[in-house]
Order: C-alpha cells, then sequence, then structure tokens
C-alpha cells in the first residue's frame, strides 16, 4: 500500500459523536486525498492536501472537516457523525502533478458504521 | 473531469478469454487516465495508466486504449485468469491533480 496507513481500520459510532480518521504515509507525497466508498457511487472525493495546512474540498465535504499539520498525517474529522457517514473511507496519496505525475496511491481503508 | 462513465456494470468471462471494460468522460481537458484493480477488502490498487499523447499502452496482458475525439478509453486484459476477477475503476485526471471516478465494474473470472 505504498507506505500508507489508515487507523483505526474498523470503528462503530453513535450517531452524533464526533469520529477522527487518520492517515499516515511515509513517502513525503505532497498531495493526500479522502475518499468514501459506497456501493453503486464508487469512489467520491471528500477533501484534499496540496501541501501542510493547505487542504480544499472535493464533491462530498458537507459534514466533514480535515487538517494537516505535517505532510505524513492527514486527518479526516467527522464532526457529528450520521448514519449516511456509513462508509468505507480511503486515503490516497500523490507526488506534486508538476512533472505530469497524477498517480495517486491508497491506503487500506476504514470501516466506518455510524448507528 | 467532470463525469466518467464506466460499462459494464459487470462481466462475467471464462478463464482464458479476454475482457474489456470502457469508460467515456466529458472533460476536453483531460489528459491523464488510470485504471485501478480492487480486491475484495484491499484499496484499489493503480494497475495501469495513459497519457492523452499516446493512443495505447501495454504491460503483459492488460492493455488501455484511448481515443481523445470520442472522449473514451479502454481497458483489455487477454488470457484471463481467476486471480484477475476484481472491481476495476477508471479515472479521468481532468486538468489538475484531482481523479474522477467510475462507479467500477466487477469482473468474474470463472474456471
Amino acid at each position: 500500500d505504498a507506505g500508507i496507513t489508515q487507523s483505526p481500520r474498523h470503528k462503530v459510532t453513535e450517531t452524533g459523536t464526533p469520529v477522527t480518521l487518520r492517515c499516515h504515509q511515509t513517502e513525503n507525497h505532497r498531495y493526500m486525498y479522502w475518499y468514501r466508498q459506497d456501493p453503486g457511487h464508487g469512489l467520491r472525493l471528500i477533501h484534499y492536501s496540496y501541501g501542510v495546512k493547505d487542504t480544499d474540498k472535493g464533491e462530498v465535504s458537507d459534514g466533514y472537516s480535515v487538517s494537516r499539520s505535517k505532510t505524513e498525517d492527514f486527518l479526516l474529522t467527522l464532526e457529528s457523525a450520521t448514519s449516511s457517514q456509513t462508509s468505507v473511507y480511503f486515503c490516497a496519496i500523490s507526488e506534486s502533478p508538476g512533472g505530469g505525475s497524477y498517480e495517486q496511491y491508497f491506503g487500506p481503508g476504514t470501516r466506518l458504521t455510524v448507528t | 473531469g467532470e463525469n466518467v462513465e464506466q460499462h459494464p456494470s459487470t462481466l462475467s468471462v471464462q478463464e482464458g478469454d479476454s475482457a474489456v471494460i470502457k469508460c467515456t468522460y466529458s472533460d476536453s481537458a483531460s489528459n491523464y487516465f488510470p485504471w485501478y484493480k480492487q480486491e475484495l477488502g484491499k484499496g484499489p490498487q493503480l494497475i495501469i495508466d495513459i497519457r492523452s499523447n499516446v493512443g495505447e499502452k501495454k504491460d503483459q496482458r492488460i492493455a488501455v486504449t484511448l481515443n481523445k475525439t470520442a472522449k473514451h478509453f479502454s481497458l483489455h486484459i487477454t488470457e484471463t485468469q481467476p486471480e484477475d476477477s476484481a472491481v476495476y475503476f477508471c479515472a479521468d485526471g481532468g486538468s489538475n491533480y484531482k481523479l474522477t471516478f467510475g462507479k467500477g465494474t466487477l469482473l468474474t473470472v470463472n474456471p
């Protein structure tokens, strides 16, 4: 998984509770992404980061926030979890596209269940 | 990329046959098209990609073709094996560093 770890790998939480998922990389890549994967929807981008403290929204960002205080860590927070956020969450990393490189490499995923 | 259509959603072939999965995209500025393979319980794995300056790329039993005029690209797997069974995703790199994914194709290779 290209030096990417996600924690926790599985989590069950109750509606209304805050949840933070962590992505850690050892590749020193500049770009990091959070996706969610749901049946019938494929992979959808939640938020991404193009450097330390530089983040932007993806197509399904409502209800999520992110933070990146170090190159190696990208955190995804659900401030108040809802059942619609039950999903499998994947982190991905990419080098700078400055040289035309867009390859994204994915972590193993976190399965989140909101009851 | 803005929108990526992927077909078929499921594909069943006999071992040794070829499999073809097709994707269409809408952003004429797109210039990067990767394919990912996802096995059950794992993250997507990049298997091959193509950039807009070439029409075809091969890597052993897999190949990708790109038709920029028609805005479509395809994954070709020859001599399929049971271990090729997985979900395959195409993606469109658009004109920036974000990927837009198709909804996936479940490929089943029957022994």
